[in-house]
């Protein structure tokens, strides 16, 4: 069936630092959204990526969307505090509202 | 304009007991969905639903039912809890076919936490 799977499971920073969190999908996508889910929280929708090789930023945030549909990522800058919590990947199932969501990459800070 | 609300925050139940789990939505929506949530497995999806008086199984059915006798509710029941279903329950609703922009994007209640002894 599809998978959704995201790397790394866990990302430790330093704050100011960057990093990359990936995702991967076995089928070949409509769109693929991001949510962020804030430690005690629920997760809420950042971006949806639609279009092959888009790319999308959000202040320090940026989201890209592979040319092949399967694979996308999430880089963000400079680290802050605020981005303490838990990204989710997900992709719909094709002809499919249903959402496949990747495990998380959950990111803590070093201040 | 609350979007998406969810009956209990927090329960405690022994197992062999049954609960109902309420959601509620008031932004119209089609679609609505139940996932639970587990450390390091994501959001798997229990059972959703594409319209009133319709429900579908999703990735983790076992052990739940669930009803959607009006568009703005979706009830989650548990009719003998396990401790095994101990989790975090997320409801979910979307546009779904047919609605504005992004049909798909989900949006999430507060979760409900469930501990069974």
């Amino acid at each position: 069936g599809q998978q959704v799977m995201q790397i790394p499971q866990y990302q430790h920073v330093q704050e100011g630092e960057d990093f990359t969190t990936y995702c991967n999908s076995s089928t070949t996508l409509s769109n693929i959204q991001w949510y962020k889910q804030r430690p005690g929280g629920h997760p809420v929708f950042l971006i949806q990526l639609v279009k092959s090789g888009e790319v999308k930023k959000q202040k320090r945030l940026t989201f890209q969307f592979g040319e092949a549909k399967k694979n996308s990522s999430l880089h963000i800058t400079a680290t802050q505090t605020t981005d303490v919590g838990t990204y989710f990947c997900a992709g719909p199932f094709s002809n499919d509202y249903k959402l496949s969501f990747g495990a998380g990459t959950t990111v803590t800070v070093r201040a | 304009n609350a979007g998406v609300t969810q009956t209990p925050k927090f329960r405690v139940l022994k197992t062999g007991q049954s609960m109902t789990l309420l959601c509620a939505q008031d932004m119209n929506h089609e679609y609505m969905y139940w996932y639970r949530q587990d450390p390091g497995m994501g959001l798997r999806l229990i059972h959703y639903s594409v319209g009133e008086g319709t429900t579908a199984k999703g990735e983790v059915p076992d052990g739940y039912n669930v009803s959607r006798l009006k568009k703005q509710n979706f009830l989650l029941g548990l009719e003998s809890a396990a401790p095994s279903q101990t989790s975090v329950y997320f409801c979910a609703s979307s546009y779904g076919r047919g609605g504005h922009g992004n049909q798909e994007t989900q949006y999430f209640g507060p979760g409900t936490r469930l501990l069974v002894l």
